[in-house]
């Protein structure tokens, strides 16, 4: 079983740019979570999606947003980047029920903003 | 607010040296406690799930355990190739799928 897909594995970008970042969870998962990991703020919860609703948010300013697609797949959007969001960016899925069903992580994003 | 702390931040061992980590919680019902590694360059990967305190679950050298305050992640006779950065996370009521994450702590097992 293929696990969690994400694209690109690195970018860089400029201040007051935008970006957008891709998750392909594992096949049967409807729920895909976000973290920004930083080495100063561990892994940090930016948001979750469960069948294309955002169902949980994050302390993050209004400048991160995502949204998941019929398909379970997932973007997250991050518009006029600032230097403080360098950081990796895990995608996260799992069935969404239940209590016990742990979260699959992708091996991420780093982002760097220049 | 829901706290994770995990000590310590760093831990050097000789292989074979046995250790244990330490993940506390401050939280508003406790769903699950679950226990990551991660791998420079990688995302976290799956080990345990703990749900209720005494608690334990094996896996190779490794064996959590949990009580009301805790959780231990105990290394027996480490490898090198046990080296890298365990994360601990919390699930509590209402929290969907959401996971509250301690900061890690980083083993390095020298051969």
């Amino acid at each position: 079983k293929a696990g969690v897909t994400q694209t690109p594995r690195y970018l860089i970008k400029t201040r007051g740019q935008q970006v957008t970042l891709s998750c392909s969870p594992i096949s049967g998962h409807r729920s895909v979570s976000w973290y920004q990991q930083t080495p100063g703020q561990g892994l940090q919860f930016l948001f979750e999606y469960f069948s294309e609703t955002q169902r949980n948010k994050g302390n993050f300013p209004g400048r991160f947003s995502g949204r998941q697609f019929s398909n379970s797949r997932s973007e997250m959007n991050v518009s006029t980047l600032e230097l403080g969001d360098s950081a990796l960016y895990l995608c996260a899925s799992s069935s969404g029920q239940g209590d016990g069903s742990p979260l699959h992580f992708g091996n991420g994003t780093r982002l760097t903003v220049t | 607010e829901d706290q994770v702390t995990q000590s310590p931040e760093a831990l050097r061992l000789q292989e074979g040296e046995s250790s244990s980590l330490n993940c506390s919680y401050t939280v508003s019902g406790l769903r699950g406690l679950f226990w990551y590694r991660q791998d420079p360059g990688k995302g976290p990967e799956f080990l345990f799930t703990l749900y209720s305190a005494g608690e334990e679950k094996e896996k190779e050298r490794l064996k959590a355990t949990l009580t009301k305050k805790e959780s231990f992640l105990h290394i027996t006779a480490p490898k090198p190739e046990d080296s890298a950065t365990y994360l601990c996370a919390v699930k509590v009521d209402s929290g969907y799928s959401t996971l509250t994450f301690g900061k890690g702590t980083m083993l390095l097992v020298s051969p």
